[in-house]
């Protein structure tokens, strides 16, 4: 069965200063997209970054990049320069593209606080 | 281009009760899926809806039941309301077919059973 972990349940960064967020995985499908949200206090789900079991770069989109480790099954979210506006909760997903439903499994998440 | 939207924003049921949450999909999306995202928890898979039909279903019993309309919008019904079911429910769009592309979110429903 498909499971993400992330062993984390807070973090504390200081303002400016970068903080990598960690995420395992498990399955035994070949073909898997990764993803990273946030949830701040209000509640919704902010799509941060995906990467997909295929690709051979890791994926970078502003101040988010993923740090992927196929082999280890890591898929750590790594945010540079850290802002106040950063601190929420981050939940690392996954989801089966062979599947025709194309469900997002979550973590349990892990709630970031960031320090002036 | 029109966000996923949500209604009501929160809602207090007591047991036993029934109640629907409302969804619009983003602009351009056909598949809705539905979470239910207990306090501290991760979000879970409940349903999802493409072409108005439930196409996959996570486990959760039949009192969940769903819709999806031409439009693409979906309801999400909950009969004998019981207290675990208080939680934020989310929905969220996408296009089937394209799984490399994000599901979007919209703000969620937050359930209260008393």
């Amino acid at each position: 069965a498909q499971k993400i972990t992330q062993t984390q349940p807070g973090m504390f960064v200081q303002e400016k200063e970068a903080v990598t967020l960690d995420c395992t995985y498990d399955t035994s499908d070949p073909s898997y997209g990764l993803f990273w949200y946030k949830q701040p206090s209000s509640g919704e789900m902010i799509f941060l970054i995906y990467q997909g079991s295929y690709d051979q770069q890791n994926a970078t989109e502003g101040r988010y990049s993923l740090n992927f480790q196929k082999a280890r099954k890591s898929a750590n979210l790594v945010i540079s320069a850290s802002q106040l506006g950063d601190s929420a909760m981050y939940f690392c997903a996954m989801r089966d593209h062979g599947g025709a439903t194309n469900k997002l499994i979550f973590g349990t998440g892990t709630l970031l606080a960031v320090q002036p | 281009e029109t966000g996923v939207t949500q209604s009501p924003t929160h809602l207090i049921k007591t047991r036993g009760q029934q109640v629907t949450l409302r969804c619009s999909s983003q602009s351009g999306h056909n598949t809705v899926s539905w979470y239910q995202q207990a306090l501290g928890q991760g979000p879970q898979f409940i349903f999802q809806y493409y072409r108005e039909e439930e196409n996959g279903r996570g486990n959760f019993p039949p009192r969940f039941s769903g819709l999806q309309f031409p439009n693409y919008s979906s309801e999400l019904n909950v009969n004998a309301l019981e207290l675990d079911d208080s939680a934020l429910y989310l929905c969220a769009s996408s296009v089937q077919g394209l799984p490399n592309q994000p599901q979007h979110f919209g703000d969620g429903t937050r359930l209260s059973i008393l």
